[in-house]
C-alpha cells in the first residue's frame, strides 16, 4: 500500500515570492508521483507527473517537481507566484507494480496555497 | 472542449431520496473513475470501470452503486443517501493504467437535506 504526506496543511506567501509545497510518500513499491491543482468548486487538473527518468519534472503554469528516491520526496516549486496560483494542490502516488495495479490514486491532504498581493 | 463533463453540477437531495449523477467524456478513455471529496479532504476512491469490468474499493459503502453502460457514459446511484454522504463527486477517466493521467470532471456538490 501506499501513503502520501503533504508537510503543510496552508501556505500563505506574497505574490512573486517563491514557494515549495512538501510531499513525502511511503511505498513498498516502485511508483509513479503527480501533483494536482484543484480551484474552488472544481475538479482537479493535472500539473505535472513523474515516471522515470529525468528525477526533475517541468509541468504547467511555471510549476516544478524533483523526485527524491532516497528522501522519498516529491516536492512542488514555483519561483515567482501569481495571485491566480492561490488553489488547492494535491500531491499523489500510484503503484509501478508491473501492469498489475490499476493506476489507483492515493492522495495527500492537499496544500492550501494563498498568493497575497 | 471540456472532456469529462458531470451533470449536474449542484444536486441536492433529502434524506433517503436516492440520487443519481451522471458523467460522460469525450476522450474515449477506457478507465471511469469516481471519487468522495468532502470538505478539506483529499479525494477517495468509490470504484472503477476498466471497460465494462467493475471494480469496488473494498471500503466503499453498499449504499452505492454504479452503472456504465457504453464507454461514454458512468452513473454513480446513491440509493439511500445520508447526511454523511454530502460532498463533492469527481469523476475522472485514463486511457489506461499505470502512469496515466487522470482527467477530473468539474465536480457534483451533493447536498442532503
Amino acid at each position: 500500500a501506499q501513503s502520501v504526506t503533504q508537510l503543510d496543511s496552508q501556505v500563505p506567501v506574497f505574490e512573486e515570492a517563491p514557494v515549495e509545497l512538501r510531499c513525502n510518500y511511503s511505498s513498498s513499491v516502485s511508483v509513479y508521483l503527480f501533483w494536482y491543482v484543484q480551484y474552488p468548486n472544481q475538479g482537479l487538473q493535472l500539473l505535472l507527473k513523474y515516471l522515470s527518468g529525468s528525477t526533475l519534472v517541468k509541468g504547467i503554469n511555471g510549476f516544478e517537481a524533483e523526485f527524491n528516491k532516497s528522501q522519498t520526496s516529491f516536492h512542488l516549486r514555483k519561483p515567482s507566484v501569481h495571485i491566480s496560483d492561490t488553489a488547492e494542490y494535491f500531491c499523489a502516488v500510484s503503484a509501478n507494480a508491473g501492469g498489475t495495479s490499476y493506476g489507483k490514486l492515493t492522495f495527500g491532504q492537499g496544500t492550501i496555497l494563498t498568493v497575497h498581493p | 472542449d471540456a472532456m469529462v463533463i458531470q451533470n449536474p453540477r449542484y444536486q441536492v437531495t433529502q434524506f433517503g431520496k436516492p440520487v443519481t449523477l451522471s458523467c460522460s467524456q469525450t476522450l474515449n478513455h477506457n478507465v471511469m473513475y469516481w471519487y468522495q471529496q468532502k470538505s478539506s479532504q483529499a479525494p477517495k476512491l468509490l470504484f472503477h470501470y476498466y471497460d465494462k469490468d467493475f471494480n469496488n474499493e473494498a471500503d466503499t459503502p453498499d449504499n452505492f452503486q454504479s452503472r456504465r453502460p457504453n464507454t461514454s457514459f458512468c452513473f454513480l446511484d446513491i440509493r439511500s443517501p445520508g447526511l454523511g454522504d454530502a460532498a463533492m463527486y469527481l469523476c475522472a477517466t485514463s486511457r489506461d493504467f499505470e502512469g496515466d493521467t487522470q482527467y477530473f470532471g468539474p465536480g457534483t456538490r451533493l447536498t442532503v437535506l
